[in-house]
């Protein structure tokens, strides 16, 4: 089956700029993950989904991050007024399982939008 | 709290030699752990995975990893390197929220 796409790969921004960026997960998959990776860096969490229901946001930077999943699949990244420091490459990941707490099934990762803000 | 370390953020190896990636975790209860590798450009991909049970996991691409409590250890291994395991390498841990190291850069040498 399909795997988990994002969309778009690659985004420009002009500081100031509002963006939005798509994460597809797996059908059936309950948890999504977005996480930041820094150039050289790991993945960072920002935010985890359980079906629509947002359980944590503590990895969000600023208020200026906001997720959603209204309908339990299809998630949004936005970013308002984007800044220089949010350059960096943005994974979503699914996975079958709860996701908090005691869940051992890996996760699934698209292949990133690249945000580079100007 | 929750962590994990990579040693090392670059290895060098050449081409059919062992391969060898440390990762040491923190963490208060037995985590989940796992590696991922990320090619150029692509997100991660799962190797391999502890959970329970046997200490020493095989994933693909003959890599595997030897899970050590009193070590607080999940190294990775691979007996001989092929030019196309040069790749970005993620340990990571499930006791909360997944946590990622850092990152370690595999160089493969002809």
């Amino acid at each position: 089956g399909a795997g988990v796409s994002q969309s778009p790969r690659y985004k420009v921004a002009k500081r100031g700029q509002d963006v939005a960026l798509r994460c597809d997960p797996i059908s059936g998959h309950v948890s999504l993950f977005w996480y930041q990776q820094a150039l050289g860096q790991g993945p960072e969490f920002l935010t985890y989904f359980q079906n629509e229901a947002q359980l944590d946001k503590s990895g969000l930077p600023s208020d200026r991050f906001f997720a959603e999943r209204p309908e339990g699949s299809v998630s949004t990244l936005k970013i308002q007024r984007t800044q220089q420091e949010d350059s960096a490459v943005y994974l979503c990941a699914s996975s079958a399982g709860t996701g908090h707490g005691w869940d051992n099934s890996p996760l699934h990762f698209g292949n990133g939008t690249r945000l580079t803000v100007t | 709290a929750q962590s994990v370390t990579q040693l090392g953020s670059h290895v060098s190896v050449s081409e059919g030699a062992l391969v060898l990636l440390r990762c040491n975790y923190s963490s208060s209860v037995p985590p989940y752990l796992f590696w991922y590798v990320q090619y150029p450009n692509q997100g991660l991909q799962l190797l391999l995975k502890y959970t329970t049970g046997a200490t020493l996991v095989k994933g693909i691409n003959g890599f595997e990893a030897e899970f050590k409590k009193s070590e607080t250890s999940f190294h990775l291994t691979k007996p001989s390197a092929h030019m196309s395991d040069a790749a970005e390498y993620f340990c990571a841990m499930r006791s909360y929220i997944p946590t990622f190291g850092r990152g370690t850069s595999l160089i493969v040498h002809p």
